[in-house]
């Protein structure tokens, strides 16, 4: 098993609707959960952070965390052509850092 | 601009030959780590500090070597390249602290020959 799994995708979406993107982790140790988004042939660019337990909404991003299940996620509102990129799940503790394989979204015009 | 540096961004060496990739941050970062990306592989981290003097290893530091001398600066250090460290290589830093993430350079896309 992986220790950050994310739903494989591709992802497919319209304009306008709400993506929803995911991962599981299984290291319990892990303190901060962070969500990447990574434009082809481009580095990951750091879109959200979360280090407690519920929902937190930055703009048209919402993350949720849930510690119990061991589960992230990543929505977001109102998702535009230019949404469409790959997105990593990361999880930290103390610097030591492990990425998910990504979820390619496309958003379809 | 606050911004991390990575040189060079593309390297084409041979196996064996000894080289070094530069990092540097001005961002007064305590944190600072490298990565690898492989295709079906993902990101993977090699090596990441914690302050000055103060490294530890990835999930994949073999073949590898770095050292953190200065606050801003973290190179990567490969004594012996073989084939399969071709690679995409990013640096990246970020301040201590739960709700930091990592800010990345734009990357070092290196060939062994």
């Amino acid at each position: 098993q992986k220790e950050v799994e994310q739903n494989s995708g591709p992802l497919s979406v319209p304009e306008g609707a709400i993506a929803s993107l995911n991962c599981t982790y299984s290291d319990r140790v892990s303190q901060s959960f962070f969500w990447y988004r990574q434009y082809s042939g481009k580095s990951p660019e750091l879109i959200m952070s979360i280090y407690s337990n519920g929902d937190k909404e930055d703009g048209r991003f919402t993350a949720q965390l849930n510690k119990a299940s061991q589960y992230v996620s990543l929505l977001i509102r109102d998702s535009q052509p230019s949404d469409s990129a790959t997105y990593l799940c990361a999880v930290d503790h103390a610097g030591k850092s492990t990425f998910g394989d990504g979820t390619t979204l496309t958003v379809k015009p | 601009e606050a911004q991390v540096t990575q040189n060079p961004r593309y390297l084409i060496t041979v196996t064996g030959k000894k080289l070094t990739v530069t990092c540097s941050q001005n961002m007064n970062h305590e944190y600072m780590s490298w990565y690898r990306q492989d295709p079906g592989l993902g990101l993977r981290q090699i090596y990441y500090s914690m302050n000055v003097e103060v490294t530890d290893k990835g999930d994949v530091p073999e073949g590898y070597k770095v050292s953190r001398k200065e606050k801003r600066n973290f190179p990567l250090i490969l004594e012996s390249p073989s084939p399969n460290q071709t690679s995409l290589y990013f640096c990246a830093s970020s301040f201590q602290g739960l709700d930091y993430g990592y800010t990345f350079g734009s990357g070092t896309r290196l060939t062994v020959v």
